[in-house]
Parts: structure tokens; C-alpha cells; sequence
């Protein structure tokens, strides 16, 4: 089962300022890596898919980077709709799919 | 645009099987597609349950294989989870989600989730 651990485990800061979350992989998942954001009470909404392409309607300060282990979700500039709990998750060597444990961005 | 309802009891006793259905709406689940249940507990976060395809086809999480049927109904356009033997440990919340092929076969569309609360 491929582990996958996000850090930090809480972020926090302001609007405006840049986010970067990290997801690494206990081994390669090549390219095959999405990011979801989830709000209370909210089903999680996809954000970025296959590592770097943005979902349908997703504002372009969201951009995802990496391959192989080491994987990064950046926000240019941070909206108030922005702070929430962000999760990975991977597909490459399934059954099973796996999440990570999320990271919660937090307004400072 | 693709909607999905999930709809069950809210309430199982342990030792017990917890049985959800997830009705899709905007998409025939007949065009294609995985469909999924996934589940959302503090304890554990995310898991994903298993997925299914519309030819019936099945995979399950190695860790709740033993317990789980997922089945699909493509004349209802709705597929359902089954959960047997259910602890307090299977007290989450609960979504059925598509597997899209245009966006890598990540979970694209969610519904909304409901809570199963494991519990006499």
C-alpha cells in the first residue's frame, strides 16, 4: 500500500500570502497524484489531477507540481475561501487508493 | 451536470450490515465510468471503500475486503454498498463518488455524504 504523508500538518497564514503544501509517496506514483480541497461539512472538491492539471473551474493561483515521490500544491495568493483542509491522493498502484492525512490551512 | 445522492440508515447496530445506495443523476451509469464509496472518519480520514464499473466489475480495499459488496443497478442508475459486521469503528461519514476519465481517473464528482453511526 502506497503511504502518502502531507506536510505540514497545519499551515497558517494570511490572505494574500503563498501556500505550499507538500505530499511524498512511500514509492513512485509516477505522475498519478490529485489534490482536494474540503470544507466543514463539504464532500471534498477536486482541485488538481494527474499531478499538475487543474480541474474544471478551478482558479488558476491553484498549481500542482512533482513526480515520482515528492509533490507540491501551491496557491499564488491566498483567498478567504482558500482556508480549509487540503488532501492527496493516489492512484497509481491501486487496489488501494490511498489519501494522505491532510493539511489544514488556517487563517493567521 | 453529475449529481450523486447517497441514502441509507443513519444508524446500525454492530454485528450488523450497513446497506447505502447512491442514486446518479445527469449521467447514465451505463456510458461508463468507476463509481466509488469512500469514507471519512477522524480516526482515519479518507479511506476509499472500493470502486465499481458499470460492467459490474469490483475492487475493494484489501483492508475491508472480506466485509464489503458494492453492486450496481444500471436500470435504477444507482450503485449500493454493503458493509457487514460493522464495529464502532465503521461510525463515518459516507460518500459515493465517480471515477472520471477526463480528469485521470480521479474522484471528480462527490454527493454530499451521509453519516452511519455504529452503535446499540
Amino acid at each position: 500500500e502506497v503511504v502518502l504523508t502531507q506536510s505540514p500538518a497545519t499551515l497558517s497564514l494570511s490572505p494574500g500570502e503563498r501556500a505550499t503544501l507538500s505530499c511524498r509517496a512511500s514509492q513512485s506514483v509516477r505522475n498519478y497524484l490529485a489534490w482536494y480541497q474540503q470544507k466543514p461539512g463539504q464532500a471534498p472538491r477536486l482541485l488538481i489531477y494527474d499531478a499538475s492539471n487543474r480541474a474544471t473551474g478551478i482558479p488558476a493561483r491553484f498549481s500542482g507540481s512533482g513526480s515520482g515521490t515528492d509533490f507540491t500544491l501551491t496557491i499564488s495568493s491566498l483567498e478567504p475561501e482558500d482556508f480549509a483542509v487540503y488532501y492527496c491522493l493516489q492512484r497509481s498502484d491501486w487496489p488501494p487508493i490511498t489519501f494522505g492525512q491532510g493539511t489544514r490551512l488556517q487563517i493567521k | 451536470q453529475v449529481q450523486l445522492q447517497e441514502s441509507g440508515p443513519g444508524l446500525v447496530k454492530p454485528s450488523e450490515t450497513l446497506s447505502l445506495t447512491c442514486a446518479v443523476s445527469g449521467y447514465s451509469i451505463s456510458s461508463g465510468h468507476y463509481w466509488a464509496w469512500i469514507r471519512q472518519s477522524p480516526g482515519k480520514g479518507l479511506e476509499w471503500i472500493g470502486s465499481i464499473y458499470h460492467s459490474g466489475d469490483t475492487w475493494y480495499n484489501p483492508s475491508l475486503k472480506s466485509r464489503v459488496i458494492i453492486s450496481v443497478d444500471t436500470s435504477k442508475n444507482q450503485f449500493s454498498l454493503k458493509l457487514t459486521s460493522v464495529t464502532a469503528a465503521d461510525t463515518a461519514v459516507y460518500y459515493c463518488a465517480r471515477r472520471g476519465a477526463s480528469t485521470g481517473f480521479a474522484f471528480d464528482f462527490w454527493g454530499q455524504g451521509t453519516k452511519v453511526t455504529v452503535s446499540s
